[in-house]
């Protein structure tokens, strides 16, 4: 089946305007997350959804940063006055809340802040 | 703080030569470590989970082993399709289903 697909797959935008990523997730899952992958660092945990709402936003940096999910499907991650600092590659996966809690992620939108 | 260390950074193999991976872990409680394999350019594929000591899985050449301090990924006869990076990742009893990942090991198998 389709696994988790997110849009746009390459970003480059100017310092300090919005940008908005876009994760579809499997059918089905109602766990969604996003992290964040910068050159030299790990995957960094950003926000975790369950349904519509996020039990778990300890990862979001700053306020600049928002995310949305709506329907219990689709999430958007926006972020405001974009700063050189967030240049990363940007990962949204999703689970089945109650099997083994395995998350399969998409292949992420990577964001270059100029 | 939940910490998750990874080692070596980056492995260098011949073909057929095995070796292992090893992720070792200091968490509050462990709800489960994951390992993913990432190709350049791609998002994490999920390989195996497991949750409690002395639990092991496989897959292909592939093996993967838990203790309580720490899990090993052993590769057997690797191939050069099995290189990419290597990621561990744990979730903790504190911390709803968020992982906590390693900086991974890169692998590279060479014919």
């Amino acid at each position: 089946g389709a696994g988790v697909s997110q849009s746009p797959s390459n970003k480059v935008t100017e310092k300090g305007k919005d940008v908005e990523l876009r994760c579809d997730p499997i059918s089905g899952h109602t766990a969604l997350y996003w992290y964040r992958q910068s050159l030299g660092q790990g995957l960094e945990f950003l926000i975790y959804f369950q349904g519509n709402s996020a039990p778990d936003k300890s990862g979001l940096p700053s306020d600049r940063f928002s995310a949305e999910r709506t329907g219990g499907s689709v999430s958007t991650l926006t972020i405001q006055r974009t700063q050189q600092e967030d240049s990363a590659v940007y990962l949204c996966a999703s689970s089945l809340a109650l099997r083994g809690h395995e998350q399969y992620f998409g292949p992420g939108t990577r964001l270059t802040v100029t | 703080e939940d910490q998750v260390t990874q080692s070596p950074e980056a492995l260098r193999l011949q073909e057929g030569e095995s070796s292992s991976l090893n992720c070792s872990y200091t968490v509050s409680g462990l709800r489960g470590l994951f390992w993913y394999r990432q190709d350049p350019g791609k998002g994490p594929e999920f390989l195996f989970t497991l949750y409690s000591a002395g639990e092991e899985k496989e897959k292909e050449r592939l093996k993967a082993t838990l203790t309580k301090k720490e899990s090993f990924l052993h590769i057997t006869a690797p191939k050069p399709e099995d290189s990419a990076t290597y990621l561990c990742a744990v979730r903790t009893s504190g911390g709803y289903n968020k992982l906590i990942f390693g900086a991974g090991t890169r692998l590279a198998v060479h014919p």
